[in-house]
């Protein structure tokens, strides 16, 4: 049973453009949300979170939105960088097991 | 420069053998996390651990996986008998407990592939 869903194996954005990337969830009791960023060869590392106390965290070029009505959060990338080419990974934990929780990732390409 | 690290990198063996996966987290974590990558269920948790003691390892094949944090330096995932479907690459993670400063980043180690033939 795969509580974080990320419906998009992969994307294919031009260098300069926005990049979404999706992710739906279906238990109710996940109350944080992170992105994670993984290159060929290493492992993810970490790229922006968010509480369900919000809707919107910006970082930089990054910024994730949750909408708890519909369990579903994205992150942008604006402007795309070919350095951005990557698999992202969706995670959600809830504050009392701390356990988290992985999507299957989409594999981002921004090309020229 | 903190990080975890995981022996060893890459791993080929055959159907049958006794494999050992270490990890070792960063210095003050205290949370542990084995995970499984593969295609069709992207990062598959495995097993974690809170201040070595387990807490969930129901990801994990219980009749050939096993899990252990015999000190707060060292993690183990053991593999007996080994399957070729075991084939897979397999992270390793540390972090704080949620609900203090900065929970729920994990770091990641670089992973171990293993090949069984």
């Amino acid at each position: 049973d795969q509580q974080v869903k990320q419906n998009s194996p992969s994307l294919s954005v031009q260098e300069g453009r926005i990049s979404i990337l999706n992710c739906d969830y279906t238990n109710s009791m996940f109350d944080y949300f992170l992105w994670y960023k993984k290159y060929p060869a290493e492992g993810p590392t970490f790229l922006i979170s968010i509480s369900s106390i919000k809707d919107k965290n910006e970082d930089g070029r990054f910024t994730v939105f949750l909408n708890k009505s519909a369990k579903h959060l994205s992150l942008h990338i604006v402007p795309s960088q070919p350095g951005d080419s990557a698999v992202y990974f969706c995670a959600a934990a809830s504050w009392n097991t701390d356990k988290l929780i992985f999507g299957t990732g989409t594999r981002l390409q921004v090309f020229p | 420069d903190a990080r975890v690290t995981q022996t060893p990198r890459h791993k080929v063996t055959e159907m049958g053998q006794e494999v050992t996966m270490r990890c070792q987290p960063i210095l003050g974590h205290n949370t542990v996390f084995w995970y499984r990558q593969t295609m069709m269920q992207g990062l598959e948790l495995l097993a974690y651990f809170r201040n070595r003691a387990p807490l969930d390892d129901s990801g994990m094949p219980k009749d050939r996986f096993s899990a252990e944090m015999p000190d707060a330096t060292l993690a183990t995932l053991k593999i007996q008998p080994s399957e070729p479907r075991d084939s897979a690459v397999y992270f390793c993670a540390s972090g704080l407990a949620l609900g203090t400063s900065g929970a729920g980043e994990l770091f990641f180690g670089e992973g171990s592939r293993l090949t069984v033939l």
